[in-house]
């Protein structure tokens, strides 16, 4: 059983709009989550994370929410560039393992 | 900036060959992983390893086993290949606790 899902395999957005990825999770012990980036042929690279402890974690245009009793986050990418066009994946960490989500393919388009 | 370096970005092999995959990182880390990637499951941890000469099995750890000898190099080791093995795998190094794990580009093994 998955204990960190996202539901949403894909996503398009448009050029300068926002991008909203969603995540949740089962698992009432996951203290701190992140955020990975994964372009074709690269391995995922990280972006941004927050801890259980913060609601709200900000970086530039990547902006990640944590509702913590709806064991849900979310990653709002704004303003999207096509650029930003990749496969994201959530993470959640609990006993020095990660457990990772499916992914979803966001694609912006010009 | 750190670099995970996987020995090879693809790989053909055949049923029942030993396989093995290396990983190399510079940065000194003290934490290190091996995970698969497949469509609609994610990454999933085979493997991962706290220090030298320790290791951890993850959530899929049969049919695979590790090696980690040195601090900077964890090698995977399929022992008799099969074709449920073919996948995208990762490697990744940590410093230590809830730091970022940085990843390799991939190897693709295609298990023939």
């Amino acid at each position: 059983d998955q204990q960190v899902k996202q539901n949403s395999p894909s996503l398009s957005v448009q050029e300068g709009r926002i991008s909203i990825l969603n995540c949740d999770y089962t698992n009432s012990m996951f203290d701190y989550f992140l955020w990975y980036k994964k372009y074709p042929a690269e391995g995922p690279t990280f972006l941004i994370s927050i801890s259980s402890i913060k609601d709200k974690n900000e970086d530039g245009r990547f902006t990640v929410f944590l509702n913590k009793s709806a064991k849900h986050l979310s990653l709002h990418i704004v303003p999207s560039q096509p650029g930003d066009s990749a496969v994201y994946f959530c993470a959640a960490w609990d006993k020095g393992q990660l457990t990772f989500g499916s992914g979803t393919q966001l694609t912006v388009l010009p | 900036d750190v670099k995970v370096t996987q020995s090879s970005r693809y790989l053909v092999k055949r049923t029942g060959e030993k396989v093995f995959l290396e990983c190399v990182q510079d940065m000194d880390h003290e934490n290190m992983f091996w995970y698969r990637q497949d469509p609609g499951l994610g990454l999933r941890l085979i493997y991962f390893s706290y220090d030298v000469k320790m290791k951890e099995k993850g959530d899929i750890p049969e049919g695979y086993s590790v090696s980690r000898e040195k601090k900077e190099r964890f090698s995977l080791i399929l022992e008799s290949a099969s074709t449920n093995q073919t996948s995208m795998y990762l490697c990744a190094s940590r410093l230590r606790g809830t730091q970022p794990q940085h990843f390799g580009d991939g190897t693709r093994l295609s298990i023939l």
